[in-house]
C-alpha cells in the first residue's frame, strides 16, 4: 500500500522560517513534488526531488532522503501570501483496487494547512 | 498563452444528471489528468491519458468516463451524478508522459466546482 503524511495544520509568524515536514511510503519512488495552492485557487509547482539532499529555490528550499521516506519544505522569511495549502506529491504507482498499477502518476498527500500571522 | 482551460467553473446537478467537464490544453502535452479534492482527502486521481486515444484508470474512477480524441482536449463525463461526487475537479497536464523533473511538472486547471443535490 501507499500513504503519503504531513501535518494537517501550521501557524508561524511573519519573518520566521518554518518546517512543514512529509513522510511517505511508496512503490517505485520516482520523484517528490511540493505544491502551494491558496484557497479556492489550483495547485501550482514549487519544487521538485529525485536525489537525496537539498534544493534551494529562493525563499523555499526542499529536502529529501529515500532511505527514510522523508521530505520537508523550508519557507524562509514567511510573508503573509504564504498562507497556503501545502501539497506533498510523491511520482510512483498508486494503491490497488482495480488499477492497472502504471507507475508515473502523481500521488498527493493530503496538504497542510499554513497560516502566517503578523 | 492560456495554458489549462476548464470550464464550467462551477455546477449545480440533480442526482441522475449527467453532464460533461471540459478540459483542454494549448501546450501541446502528452499527459493530461483528471483529480479531484475534498477536504481532508486530498488530490485523488479520477483518470488520466498519455496521448491521443489513450486513457486508463486512477484511484477514483467510478462513474466517471473519459476521451482523448485530440492532443488538446480531455473531457470528463459524469453519467450519473450522484451527492458523493460533489467535489472540486482538477485537470491537469504535463509536457513528459508522466509529470517528472523540473522541465514537466503538472500544470493546473482552475477548477470545476460541482455540487449534487
Amino acid at each position: 500500500g501507499q500513504n503519503i503524511d504531513q501535518p494537517t495544520e501550521m501557524t508561524a509568524t511573519e519573518g520566521a522560517i518554518v518546517q512543514i515536514n512529509c513522510t511517505y511510503q511508496t512503490s517505485g519512488f520516482n520523484g517528490l513534488f511540493w505544491y502551494q495552492q491558496h484557497a479556492g485557487e489550483a495547485p501550482t509547482f514549487l519544487s521538485y526531488n529525485v536525489l537525496d539532499g537539498l534544493e534551494e529555490k529562493g525563499r523555499f528550499s526542499s529536502f529529501l532522503s529515500r532511505s527514510k521516506g522523508y521530505s520537508y519544505l523550508l519557507l524562509k522569511e514567511l510573508q503573509m501570501k504564504d498562507s497556503a495549502s501545502y501539497l506533498c506529491a510523491v511520482r510512483g504507482l498508486l494503491p490497488s483496487g482495480g488499477y492497472g498499477g502504471s507507475q508515473g502518476n502523481l500521488i498527493f498527500g493530503k496538504g497542510t494547512k499554513l497560516s502566517v500571522k503578523p | 498563452n492560456a495554458g489549462v482551460t476548464q470550464t464550467p467553473k462551477f455546477q449545480v446537478l440533480k442526482t441522475g444528471q449527467s453532464m460533461t467537464l471540459q478540459c483542454a490544453q494549448d501546450m501541446n502535452h502528452e499527459y493530461m489528468s483528471w483529480y479531484r479534492q475534498d477536504p481532508g482527502m486530498g488530490l485523488r486521481l479520477i483518470h488520466y491519458s498519455v496521448g491521443a486515444g489513450i486513457t486508463d484508470q486512477g484511484e477514483v474512477p467510478n462513474g466517471y468516463n473519459v476521451s482523448r480524441s485530440t492532443t488538446e482536449d480531455f473531457p470528463l463525463r459524469l453519467l450519473s451524478a450522484a451527492p458523493s461526487q460533489t467535489s472540486v475537479y482538477f485537470c491537469a497536464s504535463s509536457s513528459a508522459l508522466f509529470p517528472s523533473s523540473y522541465n514537466s511538472p503538472l500544470h493546473f486547471g482552475n477548477g470545476t466546482r460541482l455540487t449534487v443535490t
